[in-house]
């Protein structure tokens, strides 16, 4: 059972291209986040959604879109791809994710994503 | 925002006690401190959170002094399989936003 899973797991693709990345997590958790790991290792926060709705929307290009069809799931979409995109991407859930509440963040298995 | 410092990197070798040590000096009244492991090619995996005094778990021990400034993750008795990176967070997830993993620490254990 895997808990929180992510596909592609790698993805290739051509600068300007337009490409989505999909996350589902079975764990009932009511937030749900994307992660970036670039080269250096450095993981950041991008976006939070809390029951399909964005609670945080950290300083990344809006040609990243996050879309929610429900609270399970938490796709990435990107457009017009560069070649600074290429990272590992992390999905990840927890159980609460407002102010005020400590929980466990779950991590999916990441997508590798290589614009050329 | 509560920013952290950790060693870039440790060795140690398989059976002994490992102790990474995290500063966060302006930690706030509300954070909480977590560590996550990262295995290559793998997402971050919780090992154990804390507000102060001692946590202890299957997998580790963080202790955290009085004045909350800094955090010490234990391993005790650390294997091969515990080679990875060691997160230290401050914050709680309600400010997610801020919650920066940083460069972590880099554990190698060698026989």
């Amino acid at each position: 059972d895997t808990a929180v899973s992510q596909t592609p797991k790698y993805l290739v693709t051509q600068m300007g291209n337009d490409k989505s990345i999909k996350c589902e997590q079975n764990l009932g958790h009511d937030t749900m986040y994307w992660y970036k790991q670039d080269s250096k290792k450095f993981l950041k926060i991008m976006f939070s959604y809390n029951n399909k709705e964005l609670i945080i929307n950290e300083t990344v290009p809006n040609r990243f879109s996050p879309k929610s069809p429900d609270k399970a799931h938490l796709n990435l979409h990107i457009n017009s791809l560069e070649l600074g995109d290429s990272a590992v991407y992390f999905c990840a859930s927890s159980l609460a994710g407002l102010a005020g509440v400590t929980d466990t963040q779950y991590f999916g298995p990441g997508t590798r994503l290589t614009v050329l | 925002l509560a920013k952290t410092t950790q060693p870039i990197s440790m060795d140690s070798y398989e059976g002994q006690e490992v102790n990474i040590t995290c500063s966060h000096n302006n930690i706030a009244t509300n954070d909480y401190i977590t560590w996550y492991q990262q295995f290559p090619s793998q997402g971050p995996r919780f090992i154990i959170q804390g507000y102060k005094t001692k946590v202890t778990n299957e997998v580790a021990s963080l202790f955290i002094p009085a004045d909350r400034k800094s955090s010490t993750l234990s391993l005790p008795r650390v294997s091969l399989s515990d080679t990875a990176v060691y997160y230290c967070l401050v914050g709680d997830t309600g400010t997610a936003s801020k919650l920066t993993f940083g460069t972590g620490t880099r554990l190698q254990v060698t026989l």
